[in-house]
């Protein structure tokens, strides 16, 4: 069974910094392109980032600004997301999202996790 | 970077509607899109991809339809438990990019 959990969320101040990770199981995690994507309180999905299978293709948000960084390790079927000089804007559950196809780079997504909640508050 | 509009943002129908949302892209995607649904508290489920294929074990009652820049999901027979939220996304290019979501209520 495919099971991806996200962990590293909570309370940060605006222009702290936030480690996101994803656990991956259940599928050859080093085969698969794998996606943060985002929801603010009561509004709809943003794409934030996506990874290739070997981390060689990484593309992010326009509006992230270079404040994000995606990473993966294969060795330990782990994603991540590092968050640097955090806005209350960024405030949102933070999902953990497998592309459906081996290989590809930008599929649909077939499988997420529950999701991190993030909190940018003074 | 494609926009990707969908509508109507909301709906109110009766289990046994048709019922159609619509999402038109900036510019041409093929038909590199998918359909998600989203109920409250959970994270989006996959019910279409490719614009016209089901996503396995999604009931055949939801299907999707179009190419180039107009899609449609269709939900042949409304059911109860097809409340929710529903998005499209397109994958043609980077940047992904949803639709801003179409909030389906049973009344």
């Amino acid at each position: 069974e495919v099971q991806l959990v996200e962990s590293g969320g909570g309370p940060v101040k605006p222009g702290g910094s936030l480690r996101l990770s994803c656990a991956a199981s259940g599928f050859t995690f080093r085969t698969y392109t794998m996606n943060w994507v985002r929801q603010a309180p009561g509004k709809g999905l943003e794409w934030v980032a996506s990874i290739s299978s070997e981390g060689r293709y990484i593309s992010y948000a326009d509006s992230l600004k270079g404040r994000f960084t995606i990473s993966r390790d294969n060795a330990k079927n782990s994603l991540s997301l590092q968050m640097n000089s955090l806005r209350a804007e960024d405030t949102a559950v933070y999902y953990c999202a497998r592309v459906a196809v081996e290989m590809a780079i930008n599929r649909e997504v077939d499988y997420w996790g529950q999701g991190t909640l993030v909190t940018v508050s003074a | 970077d494609i926009q990707v509009t969908q509508s109507p943002s909301a709906l109110s129908a009766s289990v046994g509607d048709r019922v159609t949302i619509t999402c038109r892209a900036s510019q041409s995607i093929s038909n590199w899109l998918a359909w998600y649904q989203q109920k409250p508290g959970k994270a989006p489920k996959l019910l279409i991809y490719k614009a016209s294929s089901l996503e396995s074990g999604v009931p055949s009652r939801f299907s999707g339809s179009g190419s180039g820049t107009e899609f449609a999901l269709t939900i042949s027979s409304l059911q109860p438990d097809d409340f929710g939220t529903y998005y499209c996304q397109q994958y043609d290019r980077f940047p992904l990019t949803f639709g801003q979501g179409t909030r389906l209520e049973i009344k």
